[in-house]
């Protein structure tokens, strides 16, 4: 079944303004990442998040693993249009598991 | 220079056809891998090779066939395509099978099937 459920579903916000989407899973993890998909474009890679980590930076990203509550969120600070994309989040179980588990996305549009 | 590269980007074709789509990775990765992104963007690995090794076969039916001649390659072919197939299928490569490692996508093969 599947792991990650990315809510909202879809958010749209003005440009400068901070973007929050979380990230929910169902079993235990070992590395939790992000991802984000341009329209008609392959996904990219964003920011990994360990289990045994709370929170991690990356320019304008914060990303926040909360393992009691099996959630994830991903803030983007100071919105620009071109974040305007799906983001995934996608968990691994570690060991011999070797498959990341994709949630269905959060459609951010930033309007300018 | 494209890191990871599929091609057709587009491929049309009828019911009970047999396509391939193909992809390449020029980073040295060593694990490559086959995704199906559905028209509700859900996006589901396939298949994965480590050094031209299968390591991941997932519930996927037989007529979809991976076939890595080399650790820079990794074709899927699909036989007597059904509408269901219609999808987008994108490649992806690792450093490694580890999944601490980001995951490099290709631009993704658009399949319709008539």
């Amino acid at each position: 079944s599947q792991q990650g459920e990315e809510d909202p579903q879809a958010l749209s916000i003005q440009e400068g303004e901070n973007a929050t989407m979380n990230c929910s899973y169902k079993t235990s993890i070992n590395n939790l990442q992000w991802y984000r998909q341009n329209s008609g474009r392959g996904l990219v890679h964003l920011i990994l998040i360990r289990s045994n980590e709370r929170e991690k930076h990356s320019g304008r990203l914060r990303v926040t693993l909360d393992t009691s509550k099996k959630s994830s969120s991903l803030l983007i600070t100071a919105s620009r249009a071109a974040d305007t994309a799906s983001y995934f989040c996608a968990t691994d179980r570690g060991g011999s598991n070797y498959k990341l588990t994709f949630g269905k996305g959060t459609l951010l549009t930033v309007n300018p | 220079d494209t890191a990871v590269s599929q091609t057709p980007k587009y491929l049309v074709t009828q019911m009970g056809n047999d396509k391939s789509i193909k992809c390449e990775q020029n980073l040295g990765h060593d694990t490559m891998y086959w995704y199906k992104q559905d028209s509700k963007k859900f996006l589901k690995i396939m298949f994965s090779y480590n050094n031209k090794e299968l390591i991941i076969n997932e519930t996927v039916p037989n007529r979809f066939s991976p076939k890595s001649p080399d650790k820079a390659h990794l074709n899927l072919h699909i036989n007597s395509l059904e509408l269901g197939d219609s999808a987008v299928y994108f490649c992806a490569s690792s450093l490694g099978a580890v999944l601490s490692y980001e995951q490099y996508f290709g631009p993704g093969t658009r399949l319709t099937v008539t």
